[in-house]
């Protein structure tokens, strides 16, 4: 059965604290993994998306990389602004279908 | 890149009202369009999706429909709304397996 799995489900740091975010996947033949962020009463914003193995992508202070089984999402240096719920997503085996993950809780303190 | 439109963007609906939630896409022609419901700090439950116009899957079985009359319009209904009808709905656009993109959501409150 397809699953995407995200941890922690809450994090806090202080301004400048890098940390990393997990996204476990279990899908047969990958065709790809996205990155969501999700502000408060707002939909969620494509951030990137990643479909190899090792493969990565960065954007300000954020980077994401793919391995056959997880995705991290590294966040270098925080500041408050990127306090946020970040989602992943992988498209379904054979349908056109998403299954995302329940989140991650960024807060950053200043 | 696409421009998902949705409306209203608050709505506080009686129990046994109806409903109807509209979403518009823009950027792109024949996406894969999906209607998703997330709860207050939980994940999004996928409701419907349409690989095109007049074709509707459903996911949960529920007291909400869905409906394309058009390639980039797509909407959903209920004929009488319930309490756990409350949430916060998201339209989504894109095509198989690639990126998709957001709709601003519709926050319904039922009371």
């Amino acid at each position: 059965e397809d699953q995407v799995t995200q941890s922690p489900e809450a994090l806090r740091l202080q301004e400048g604290e890098s940390s990393s975010l997990n996204c476990s996947y279990t899908v047969s033949g990958l065709r790809g993994l996205f990155w969501y962020r999700q502000d408060p009463g707002k939909g969620p914003e494509f951030l990137f998306t990643l479909y190899s193995a090792g493969e990565e992508k960065e954007k300000e202070r954020l980077k994401a990389t793919l391995t056959k089984k997880e995705s991290f999402l590294h966040i270098t240096a925080p500041k408050p602004e990127d306090s946020a719920t970040y989602l992943c997503a992988v498209p379904t085996s054979g349908t056109y279908k998403y299954i995302f993950g329940t989140g991650t809780r960024l807060k950053v303190l200043a | 890149s696409q421009t998902i439109h949705q409306w209203p963007a608050t709505l506080v609906q009686p129990v046994g009202s109806p409903l109807s939630l509209e979403c518009t896409v823009e950027g792109t022609s024949n996406p894969n369009l999906y209607w998703y419901r997330q709860a207050a700090g939980r994940g999004l439950q996928l409701l419907f999706y349409s690989v095109g116009i007049g074709q509707i899957s459903s996911e949960v079985p529920q007291n909400l429909s869905a409906s394309r009359p058009q390639d980039r319009q797509f909407i959903l209904s209920s004929k009488k709304l319930l309490l756990s009808d409350s949430g916060f709905y998201l339209c989504a656009s894109g095509t198989s397996g690639d990126t998709q993109y957001f709709g601003p959501g519709t926050r319904l409150t039922v009371l």
